[in-house]
């Protein structure tokens, strides 16, 4: 089974600042790697597939890089809306996701 | 408009069953997969289970393989995860999300239904 390890597990931040979240696959999953949002009582967004490709409607702030074991989900400038839980999701070989990384207000 | 709604979430004492459904519409139901997705309180999401378009393929994660089975009946656009055995651990929300295969032909989970809790307790 393939194992997802997402870090940081709580994140401090202040809009505008700069965010980075990474994730780790325990073996090589090519590009096959989604980032999700979510808040509380609510389900899961998608904002990024296949490592790199932002889905429509998210926005131009939100990246993801990566390829292999190693991925990274990077929001340029933080946004009040933006504080939330991220995941990731490893869709290679079934399906793992990451365990989470709490974004809250420095 | 893609919808799912889940139903069917209730308390159920361990070692009973409990059938949760998701209705879908909005998309060619026939055409596509599903999977359930849970998170226990205050935890993160953990992949469940897996049925494809045709009912041919089902997979499930390895702490419920065994107990819990999928299925759909496309007559009434509707998903079905049948839980039995249920144990403490299983008292999560429990959501259904549509498969979307992506350009390599990988699935992914993308519009999400609301979440139906389920909890496990004598």
């Amino acid at each position: 089974d393939i194992q997802m390890t997402q870090s940081p597990s709580t994140l401090s931040a202040s809009v505008g600042d700069r965010v980075t979240i990474t994730c780790r696959a325990s073996q090589n999953i090519k590009n096959c790697l989604a980032w999700y949002q979510q808040k509380p009582g609510k389900a899961p967004k998608l904002l990024i597939s296949k490592a790199s490709t932002l889905e429509t409607g998210v926005p131009s702030r939100f990246s993801g890089s990566g390829s292999g074991t190693e991925f990274t989900l990077t929001i340029s400038s933080l946004q009040t809306d933006d504080f939330a839980t991220y995941y990731c999701l490893q869709n290679f070989g079934y399906w793992t996701f990451g365990q989470g990384t709490k974004v809250e207000i420095k | 408009q893609v919808q799912l709604v889940e139903s069917g979430g209730n308390v159920v004492q361990p070692g009973g069953s409990l059938t949760l459904s998701c209705a879908a519409s909005g998309f060619t139901f026939s055409n596509y997969g599903i999977h359930w997705v849970r998170q226990a309180p205050g935890k993160g999401l953990e992949w469940v289970a897996f049925i494809n378009y045709d009912g041919s393929k089902k997979y499930f994660g390895d702490s419920v393989k065994g107990r819990f089975t999928v299925s759909r009946e496309d007559s009434k656009n509707t998903f079905y995860l049948q839980m039995n055995s249920l144990r403490a651990e299983d008292t999560a929300v429990y959501y259904c999300a549509e498969d979307v295969r992506d350009s390599s032909g990988y699935g992914l989970l993308d519009y999400w239904g609301q979440g139906s809790l389920v909890s496990v307790s004598s």
